[in-house]
């Protein structure tokens, strides 16, 4: 049963701290999505990769985000330095390219879960 | 812009009766749409799409939606609601885009559905 992982689950950390997230796509999927999921604003994308490179990022603070892709099995959130406000789940999703653009099902991973103190 | 609206923050039910969650949207164009489910501490999981054809869409679990483009809406159904039923329910519209090229998935806020033994 393949899944998408993240890593860690839970993140505690101090304001101003770097926070590094990982994601691991279904093997095969050749988009990747990041989602930020608040109460307040609900399901936000944040950035969006194809065959690793950044197509859309424009949901990101580009001051303190950064998303990479290192290789097709691994992607990466970094918020350097974090702030309080930068607490929520941030959701990691990928898909395979099967149709037309927008018409892909997306796959959640289980998300992580960010305190900023 | 594209919008999602879910009008409901929460919808009651009891077993056994059917069910039904609202969702409309605002999109330039024709939409591809999306129903998710999210249940505590998980991801979000898909549930059905609506690329083209017949306006009655079947997916998971025996929900379905409806497609109707006069009134912009894509509410989910179920005819006999089970108590796992209960859970965080998600629609999404993306725009159809000609060619390649970066898409946004906009989700909705949510409704809550609690199914009543």
């Amino acid at each position: 049963d393949a899944r998408v992982t993240q890593t860690p689950r839970h993140k505690v950390t101090e304001m101003g701290q770097e926070v590094t997230m990982r994601c691991q796509p279904i093997l095969g999927h050749n988009t990747v999505f990041w989602y930020r999921q608040t109460m307040m604003q609900g399901l936000e994308l944040l950035a969006y990769f194809r065959n690793r490179a950044p197509l859309d990022d424009s949901g990101m603070p580009k001051d303190r985000f950064s998303a990479e892709m290192p290789d097709a099995t691994l992607a990466t959130l970094k918020i350097q330095p974090s702030e309080p406000r930068d607490s929520a789940v941030y959701f990691c999703a990928s898909g395979p390219k099967l149709g037309l653009a927008g018409t892909d099902t997306q796959y959640f991973g289980p998300g992580t879960r960010l305190t900023v103190l | 812009a594209q919008s999602v609206a879910q009008p409901e923050d929460q919808v009651n039910v009891a077993e056994g009766n059917p069910l039904t969650v609202k969702c409309t949207y605002s999109v330039s164009g024709n939409p591809y749409l999306f129903w998710y489910v999210q249940y505590p501490n998980r991801g979000l999981q898909f549930l059905l799409k609506y690329i083209t054809g017949d306006n009655l869409v079947k997916g998971s679990y025996g929900f379905e939606a409806e497609f109707n483009k006069s009134q912009t809406s894509f509410h989910l159904k179920k005819p006999s609601a089970l108590v796992s039923d209960s859970a965080l329910y998600f629609c999404a519209v993306s725009p159809r885009y000609s060619g390649a090229g970066s898409y946004q998935l906009t989700f909705g806020k949510g409704t809550k559905l609690s199914v009543i033994p």
